[in-house]
């Protein structure tokens, strides 16, 4: 089955840098990738998804890239701001209505 | 986006007992699924919920622990069975957007077991 390693487990960055974060997976079939936001006590929403028939997709700040050969998608945020603190987390799945199989997630703290 | 609504939002129970925890979805969806999210951690897929049938359940999973209902495409519980304080977790219901593929989360149900 579908395994997502995630990387790095924590980031801290200053208001206005960006922040990068890395995801592998290890089946070949997967085609969707979605990235979740998990603020405190609250459930994961959805931010930003990529299909494999797209390189690279962007919405405002946050961007994700896709390299289906080598299995490895990122999630870019540009001009961090404090509110973007939070756990992402990183999922693949075939589009074929299987579950998501997600990373074990980043702890992103902006400091101002 | 459809409406997940996801009940008990939270519980606390003692060991030994059982608790059911019931999703009900706005809209007819194809896949329900549940998930487990231990404190400080990942979301872990315990099972599939199929409509009409069985549920399918990942590896580390049984019925006998978990058992699933799906009785129609917008409906389905999940039974924490026999709970013991490893089975104190955040449990989440989630569906799949039968237009776009999307998966959303219901709100959880925060379980403490005693």
């Amino acid at each position: 089955g579908e395994n997502v390693e995630q990387h790095p487990s924590t980031l801290s960055v200053q208001e206005g840098d960006s922040a990068v974060i890395k995801c592998t997976y290890s089946d070949s079939a997967s085609n969707y990738f979605p990235w979740y936001k998990q603020e405190l006590g609250k459930r994961p929403q959805l931010i930003i998804d990529i299909r494999s028939n797209v390189g690279e997709k962007k919405d405002q700040r946050i961007a994700v890239t896709l390299n289906k050969t080598a299995k490895h998608f990122s999630l870019h945020i540009t001009e961090t701001q404090p509110e973007d603190s939070a756990v992402y987390f990183c999922a693949a799945s075939r589009m074929t209505g299987t579950a998501l199989i997600f990373g074990k997630g980043t702890t992103l703290s902006v400091s101002s | 986006s459809a409406v997940i609504s996801q009940k008990p939002s939270r519980d606390i129970c003692q060991r030994g007992t059982s608790l059911t925890i019931q999703c009900q979805v706005d809209s007819q969806v194809t896949m329900m699924f549940w998930y487990r999210q231990q404190p400080g951690q990942s979301l872990t897929l315990i099972a599939t919920a199929n409509q009409g049938s069985e549920a399918t359940y990942e590896s580390g999973f049984v019925i006998d622990k978990f058992p699933i209902s799906r009785p129609n495409l917008t409906f389905s519980t999940l039974t924490v069975s026999n709970m013991s304080p490893e089975d104190s977790s955040i449990y989440l219901c989630s569906v799949r957007d039968r237009v776009n593929e999307k998966l959303f989360f219901g709100s959880g149900t925060q379980l403490s077991v005693l």
